[in-house]
């Protein structure tokens, strides 16, 4: 089966980085995607790799090298509104199913 | 206003009575899922759907019937509901083209089943 490990909770204070990782047991992917979800509400798309490498859109960015089986989203200049949950997300090659991790809880403090 | 509806938003319901939720994308995707978030284990795929008629079971179909009779629709059927059910219910639709990665979600539906 398929398997996308992330933390359970990461606390960080307004204005830092975080990095949220993600690390898979997954034999081929298309790629590898990111969604948040503030809590009541449902998950929007943040990100997606599809080769290795950083993407940065604003202040998120998200990196994946396969070679490693690992991926990681990068908040910067964090802001109270970026408390929430945060999955990563792959599609196998063979399967047209999605895979999502259990969620990384973000609490960001003043 | 591109988006992805759900109906009841909220249900509460008993052992065995057939329920039925409603999905609704007005963004002609051709993809469409089902997922249910429990506590701790994230988003699970129930059932997706490739196209009109097109179906296949996710990583916990068991319960659970779908359908696809039309492109923008794709409801969710439990027939005879039992407590392990108790979740939050998510339909989402996507382009079929790659990379289908990007979903948009609907708001959740969150079922009791008593």
């Amino acid at each position: 089966g398929q398997s996308l490990e992330q933390p359970s909770e990461v606390t960080a204070v307004e204005g830092a980085i975080v990095q949220i990782n993600c690390t898979y047991q997954t034999s081929g992917f298309y790629g590898l995607s990111w969604y948040q979800q503030h809590d009541g509400g449902a998950p929007t798309f943040l990100s997606y790799n599809a080769l290795d490498g950083l993407e940065e859109t604003g202040r998120f960015s998200s990196f994946l090298s396969r070679s490693d089986s690992y991926g990681y989203l990068l908040l910067q200049e964090l802001q109270m509104k970026d408390s929430a949950s945060y999955f990563c997300a792959v599609r196998p090659t063979d399967f047209n199913k999605f895979y999502f991790g259990s969620g990384t809880k973000l609490n960001v403090k003043p | 206003e591109a988006q992805v509806t759900q109906n009841p938003r909220y249900l509460i319901t008993v052992t065995g009575k057939k329920l039925t939720v409603t999905c609704s994308q007005n963004m002609n995707h051709e993809y469409m899922s089902w997922y249910r978030q429990d506590p701790g284990l994230g988003l699970r795929q129930i059932y997706y759907s490739m196209n009109v008629e097109v179906t296949d079971k996710g990583d916990v179909p068991e319960g659970y019937k779908v359908s696809r009779k039309e492109k923008r629709n794709f409801p969710l059927i439990l027939e005879s509901p039992s407590p392990n059910q108790t979740s939050l219910y998510f339909c989402a639709s996507s382009l079929k083209r790659r990379p289908q990665e990007t979903q948009y979600f609907g708001p959740g539906t969150r079922l009791l089943v008593l």
